[in-house]
């Protein structure tokens, strides 16, 4: 079993639509939750990021944890065809040192149609 | 601000050659440096950790001396993928961590990405 899992799509919705991303990981030492966004043939960048359970938003985006059941989600309100990008999951052992790493999902491709 | 610059963008070279990846944190000091590996619809793989001044430490499965990387002072770190081969070809990505960063420092800041092309 995969250390996080996530759906790899395709996601395809019309413009306007809530958008649900979600992740789902086995190690309960992970406390830190992030959600990458990446454009074709670019680099990841930070959208969001939570610490231990509970909720988040940002403008259009929302982040949730549920550390009981070991499920993320990115929801995205309002989405735009400029959202149509790959959003990866990931997260990490805070308490791992100076070596700890992200551990990474394998990404959701999300096409938002105008 | 955190801003990763990676040099090239893109490589084509023939099977055998040695080919060198850079990778800058242009405007601030990173205290750790990873390079990650990106095959097409797959998602990021990391190869190794590095630290300002110290060897690197490589996942498993990694050879150290396929993929050598220094990382020379805290804002260049380079990988060099030797003798190259066709199954080398792939999307490499290098990122940089701060204690300045959002996330508890937990957040990397991600370079552009190398296309290299084995031919």
């Amino acid at each position: 079993q995969k250390e996080v899992e996530q759906d790899p799509g395709p996601l395809s919705v019309p413009e306007g639509a809530i958008v649900s991303l979600n992740c789902t990981y086995s190690n309960s030492a992970f406390q830190y939750f992030m959600w990458y966004r990446q454009y074709s043939r670019k680099g990841p960048e930070l959208l969001m990021y939570t610490y231990s359970s509970g909720n988040k938003e940002d403008g259009r985006f929302t982040a949730q944890v549920d550390k009981s059941s070991k499920y993320i989600s990115l929801f995205i309100r309002d989405s735009q065809p400029s959202d149509s990008a790959t959003y990866l999951c990931a997260m990490t052992d805070v308490n791992a040192g100076n070596n700890r790493k992200l551990i990474w999902g394998l990404g959701t491709s999300l096409a938002v149609n105008p | 601000g955190a801003v990763v610059s990676q040099h090239p963008s893109r490589v084509i070279c023939k099977s055998g050659t040695s080919v060198k990846i850079e990778c800058r944190s242009l405007d601030f000091q990173a205290t750790t440096m990873f390079w990650y590996r990106q095959f097409p619809k797959q998602s990021l793989m990391l190869m190794a950790t590095s630290n300002e001044g110290s060897k690197a430490t490589y996942e498993q499965g990694v050879e150290k001396d396929k993929f050598l990387i220094n990382h020379a002072s805290l804002t260049l770190s380079t990988l060099t993928v030797t003798s190259a081969h066709p199954e080398d070809s792939s999307f490499y990505i290098c990122s940089a961590r701060t204690r300045l960063s959002r996330a508890l420092g937990n957040e990397q800041f991600f370079g552009p990405g190398t296309r290299l092309t084995v031919l």
